[in-house]
């Protein structure tokens, strides 16, 4: 089945440690995004990537950084510069064209301990 | 630009009663407009979106949603809840115009009242 696998689910992190979100996409999506949610706030858009080897930061870039070297896969980085961490991280894909609605992951849960 | 309002964080409806989650959008071009409902610790799943043509769009579940462009707004109905229902929704706009980026909404916080 075609779909957007985010792993781990849930990751716990100590504080001054970067960690790795992965993404992987079959859907041969050109487009990938991270967004973060917070209660009450929302999905924000962290960074998205149109094409491969390329990708811009999004709303709220600082403390994390992406690479997208094959088109199936996005992964998040998320530094010790972020200051705030503990989230919930959501990556979602997207084919060509603005009428095309974006397909989410199940998400991974950060905890900082 | 482009940005949305979700207007009521949290709203509660009896079992059988109408459901009515609002949002305006705010866009420089015309826009597609998206409804997602989520599960708690769950992915995002869309419920439906307008695009062009009917404003008046059916989704799953039995939801649907009116486009209104004088009012710029895309509310989200239902006519029966259920308690199946219970969960948070968000309506999302991107832009016509070239493989423009999502933007979401605060959410709504769906509660279902047996």
């Amino acid at each position: 089945d075609g779909g957007i696998t985010q792993s781990p689910k849930y990751l716990f992190r100590k504080e001054g440690q970067n960690v790795t979100l992965s993404c992987e996409q079959n859907l041969n999506h050109d487009a990938m995004y991270w967004y973060r949610q917070d209660p009450g706030q929302g999905l924000r858009l962290i960074y998205y990537s149109q094409i491969v080897n390329d990708f811009q930061k999004g709303d709220i870039a600082e403390g994390y950084s992406v690479s997208r070297e094959k088109k199936e896969s996005f992964p998040l980085t998320v530094t010790s510069a972020q200051k705030n961490p503990t989230a919930f991280y959501l990556c979602a894909s997207s084919p060509p064209g603005g009428s095309t609605e974006a397909f989410f992951g199940q998400g991974t849960r950060l905890t900082v301990v | 630009a482009q940005s949305v309002t979700q207007l009521g964080s949290h709203v509660s409806v009896s079992e059988g009663a109408l459901v009515l989650l609002r949002c305006n959008y705010s866009s420089s071009v015309p826009p597609y407009l998206f409804w997602y409902v989520q599960y708690p610790n769950q992915g995002l799943q869309l419920l439906l979106k307008y695009t062009t043509g009917a404003t008046l769009v059916k989704g799953i579940n039995g939801f649907e949603a009116e486009f209104k462009k004088s009012e710029t707004s895309f509310h989200l109905t239902k006519p029966s809840a259920h308690m199946s229902d219970a969960a948070e929704y968000f309506c999302a706009v991107r832009r016509n115009f070239g493989n423009e980026k999502l933007t979401f909404g605060t959410g709504t916080r769906l509660t279902i009242i047996p």
